[in-house]
């Protein structure tokens, strides 16, 4: 099993639509947790961290919840600009430096 | 700032030949970290540095890989000898505070 899951998608969604990631991860002493976005052929990019107590930035909310050892992305009001894939992070139990990434969950928004 | 600097974009190799790949992280970053990236296993810590020191290299496949920092402003993963299994995205990534940035990656196939 690997220890950080996300649904590979697709996920095809219309603009302006509402659409929401979830993401597992195996080890409960993980203590960072985070959202990266990568377009076709280029470097990931930091979203979003997550907390405990949820966070939003804009149109996109993330929310972990340790009991159940998951992660969610909510995206409101989807663009043609959110299509990219996004990966779920979780930071190694034994050291908070080194992360363990998820496969990523692919976006298509279409028009 | 530039960012952090990976070259070359793409490689092109035989089996059997040296492949080396470079990376120049951001000024003032301590840590440094080269990923690989498939489809398969998605994106995979090789090893890092902190302060040029090799902190951890347990995720290196092989002896045939090895990494080095001479300085705070360069990094090198050598590949010797390639094999087609290597083929892959080769990522460096900086960090300091927050967040990682990675370089745009390097695309290696050996034929």
């Amino acid at each position: 099993r690997k220890e950080v899951e996300q649904d590979p998608g697709p996920f095809n969604v219309p603009e302006g639509a509402t659409v929401a990631f979830n993401c597992t991860y195996s080890n409960s002493a993980s203590q960072s947790f985070f959202w990266y976005r990568q377009d076709c052929r280029k470097e990931p990019k930091l979203l979003m961290s997550v907390y405990s107590s949820g966070n939003e930035d804009g149109r996109f909310t993330a929310q972990l919840n340790r009991a159940s050892q998951y992660i969610s992305l909510l995206i409101r009001d989807s663009k043609l600009s959110d299509s990219a894939t996004y990966l779920c992070v979780a930071s190694d139990a034994g050291n908070n430096r080194k992360l363990i990434w998820g496969l990523g969950t692919s976006l298509a928004v279409n028009p | 700032d530039a960012g952090v600097i990976q070259s070359p974009r793409h490689e092109v190799t035989e089996m059997g030949q040296e492949v080396t790949l470079r990376c120049k992280p951001i000024s003032g970053h301590d840590y440094l970290f080269w990923y690989r990236q498939t489809m398969m296993r998605g994106l995979e810590l090789l090893i890092y540095f902190n302060n040029n020191v090799p902190i951890d290299d347990s995720g290196m496949p092989e002896d045939r890989f090895s990494a080095k920092m001479p300085n705070a402003s360069f990094s090198t993963l050598k590949i010797q000898p390639s094999e087609p299994r290597d083929s892959a995205v080769y990522f460096c990534a900086s960090r300091q505070v927050g967040g990682y940035t990675f370089g745009s990656g390097t695309r290696l196939t050996v034929v």
